[in-house]
């Protein structure tokens, strides 16, 4: 099947950096994508890695190897904001599926 | 632009009943999937419509089903609920035509809350 793997929760003061792995299924592998959700919100898009390398949005940084199955967001200068679950999803074929999200604390 | 609109927002209902939820896209985005959000499980993939044709389907029961109208606003339903149905059902609309690239870009609406009782 096509399951991807990240960690359940994470913890950081304001102002570190914090990185949410993701690793991933090769078999039909299109790209790579990143979505932070607040409690009660909608999920939004954070950013989309298609070819190997880093994707840098502002604070956040999405990171992909395809050799490796692996993707990373890298959260800089983190706020107390930032506190909300975040999804990796890839992409097989026509459908996204979704990791089961890692909830990221972040403590004053 | 107006967002992903779901409705109704918030429903209770008894075991063995039927549900349908809507959801109306945003303007020009002819892709709609849904999704189920349970605690501890993130978003599973239920199905996919793009131009009233349904893409792909995920690994759930028939008793979920759903459909698109030539106005891209799309409807599922779940027949016969089982307490296990309780979640939160997520829409999402996009722009990206399958199988051309797409970037997996979705739009969220906020979802309907279900409560199976």
């Amino acid at each position: 099947g096509q399951s991807l793997e990240q960690p359940s929760e994470v913890t950081a003061v304001e102002g570190a950096i914090v990185q949410i792995n993701c690793t991933y299924q090769t078999s039909g592998f299109y790209g790579l994508s990143w979505y932070q959700q607040h409690d009660g919100g909608a999920p939004t898009f954070l950013s989309y890695n298609g070819l190997d390398g880093l994707e840098e949005t502002g604070r956040f940084s999405s990171f992909l190897s395809r050799s490796d199955s692996y993707g990373y967001l890298l959260l800089q200068e983190l706020q107390m904001k930032d506190s909300a679950s975040y999804f990796c999803a890839v992409r097989y074929g026509n459908k996204l599926v979704f990791g089961a999200g890692t909830i990221l604390r972040v403590k004053s | 632009k107006a967002g992903v609109t779901q409705t109704p927002r918030y429903l209770i209902k008894t075991r063995g009943q039927q549900v349908t939820l809507s959801c109306s896209p945003i303007s020009g985005h002819r892709s709609v999937s849904w999704y189920q959000q349970t605690p501890g499980q993130g978003l599973q993939f239920l199905f996919e419509y793009f131009s009233e044709t349904q893409r792909n389907k995920g690994n759930f029961p028939g008793r979920f089903s759903g459909r698109q109208f030539s106005n891209s606003r799309s409807e599922m339903n779940v027949s016969t609920l089982e307490l296990g149905d309780s979640a939160l059902y997520l829409c999402a609309s996009s722009l990206e035509i399958p199988g051309q690239g797409n970037t997996g870009e979705l739009f969220f609406g906020e979802g309907s809350r279900l409560t199976v009782l």
